[in-house]
């Protein structure tokens, strides 16, 4: 089946630092990889997508990279603040476009002041 | 512009009941995916809906099931309800022409069966 991983479920750094999320993925190369946010009792919210020959993004604060090598992505948050505390997610569309989305489990941000 | 909107936002069922929730996509969108997503979970997807019709389908028993009406709005319906239905539900909507897009999310419904 097609696996996207997070391997961290919590994360927690002081404001201003950098934050590091990571995801990987296992048995299907993407095209694509998207990166959602997500408060509590809330549905996700759109951030960025990487598409496979796009090494890396930026929006404001935020940065993804891609490495197809690796089979994962990065992503950055800089100069952090306490609003951007929040559970972040990682997916692909498994191959099919306006089809189903595949998540990882989220990494659960807390920055500290 | 309103987005994404599900109904109710809390819903409290007791075991075996039968519970259907709303979904109204966001203006211009045609295709409703929903998705189950347990306390510390990520989504896992259900099904989707486009032109009336499913067209995809997650690894879910046929207890859920779906309509989506001529106005693109949708509906979710789960008979025989266990404990390990209680989750958020989320609605997502897209636009079928648009490749590759970011998904459109409404807020959810928190069911919790009893």
């Amino acid at each position: 089946s097609q696996k996207i991983e997070q391997n961290s479920e919590a994360l927690n750094i002081q404001e201003g630092k950098t934050a590091t999320l990571t995801c990987n993925y296992t048995n299907y190369s993407p095209a694509y990889l998207q990166w959602y946010r997500q408060d509590p009792g809330r549905g996700p919210v759109f951030l960025l997508l990487i598409r496979e020959n796009e090494k890396e993004k930026r929006k404001e604060r935020l940065k993804v990279t891609f490495d197809t090598t690796l089979k994962q992505s990065l992503f950055h948050i800089t100069a952090s603040q306490p609003a951007d505390s929040a559970t972040y997610l990682c997916a692909h569309f498994g191959g099919s476009t306006l089809g189903r989305l595949y998540f990882g489990r989220g990494t659960q941000l807390t920055v500290w002041p | 512009d309103a987005g994404v909107t599900q109904s109710p936002t809390h819903l409290i069922k007791t075991r075996g009941q039968q519970v259907t929730l709303r979904c109204s996509p966001k203006s211009g969108h045609d295709t409703v995916s929903w998705y189950q997503q347990a306390l510390g979970q990520g989504p896992q997807f259900i099904f989707q809906y486009y032109e009336e019709e499913e067209r995809q389908r997650g690894n879910f028993p046929d207890r859920f099931s779906g309509h989506q009406f001529p106005n693109y709005s949708s509906e979710l319906n789960v008979n025989a309800l266990l404990l390990g239905d209680s989750a958020l539900y989320l609605c997502a909507s897209s636009r079928r022409t648009e490749r590759s897009t970011e998904a459109f999310f409404g807020q959810g419904t928190r069911l919790t069966v009893v």
